[in-house]
């Protein structure tokens, strides 16, 4: 079974920084690109990035670029998100996604979600 | 980046009934097109990819289709489980990603 799980979402102040972790199992990690998408609460949904199976290629949504690094760790099954510069508008739930076997830029899994709150 | 447009923003439906959902690309998606639907404190969980095909598991009441700008989601007849909100999802041409507003099917 597919299991996406991830953490270290906690209220932060603007300007701090914050590392989201996913844990992953119930698949081959290391042949699967990774995606983290954010939800604001009542909201739409928000593609944040997304890194190669290997790691060699991250993309990322304009708001976050410069201030967000995706990564990974295959031996480890395991996505991060590196957020830095945080803002009040970075407040969400963040998911991370497993993309389908297909190699179109959909989701098959998701996890459960971390809440990340940028507030004074 | 395109805009993906999702209408009505609030649909209520009877249990029983067909509900309709509708998808607007700002430029042609081609198929690329999937469809969401996400429950109260719950992830999303993907119903259609390519416009029309059903995702592993997914009951065939759930109906995709359209091409380039236009998609139509149908439930043919609803069940108490498909009160939700449905989003879909654009994948053809990125970064980014990008999603829909969703509609929310309420029970009338």
């Amino acid at each position: 079974e597919v299991q996406l799980v991830e953490s270290g979402g906690v209220v932060v102040q603007p300007g701090g920084s914050l590392r989201l972790s996913c844990a992953a199992s119930g698949f081959t990690f290391d042949e699967y690109t990774m995606h983290w998408v954010r939800q604001a609460p009542g909201k739409s949904l928000e593609w944040v990035s997304l890194i190669y199976w290997d790691g060699s290629n991250t993309y990322y949504a304009g708001s976050v670029k410069g201030r967000f690094t995706v990564s990974r760790d295959n031996s480890k099954n395991s996505l991060y998100l590196q957020m830095n510069s945080l803002r009040t508008e970075d407040t969400a739930f963040y998911y991370c996604a497993k993309q389908t076997i297909t190699g179109y830029y959909f989701f098959d899994y998701w996890g459960q979600g971390t809440l990340v709150t940028v507030s004074s | 980046e395109i805009v993906m447009t999702q209408s009505p923003a609030t649909l209520s439906v009877s249990p029983g009934e067909r509900a309709t959902l509708s998808c607007r690309a700002s430029q042609s998606v081609s198929s690329n097109l999937a469809w969401y639907q996400q429950k109260p404190g719950q992830a999303p969980r993907l119903l259609i990819y390519g416009a029309s095909t059903r995702a592993t598991g997914i009951p065939a009441r759930f109906s995709g289709s359209g091409s380039g700008t236009e998609f139509t989601l149908t439930i043919s007849s609803l069940q108490s489980e498909d009160f939700a909100v449905y989003y879909c999802q654009q994948y053809n041409d990125w970064p980014p990603l990008t999603f829909g507003g969703g509609t929310k099917v309420e029970i009338k």
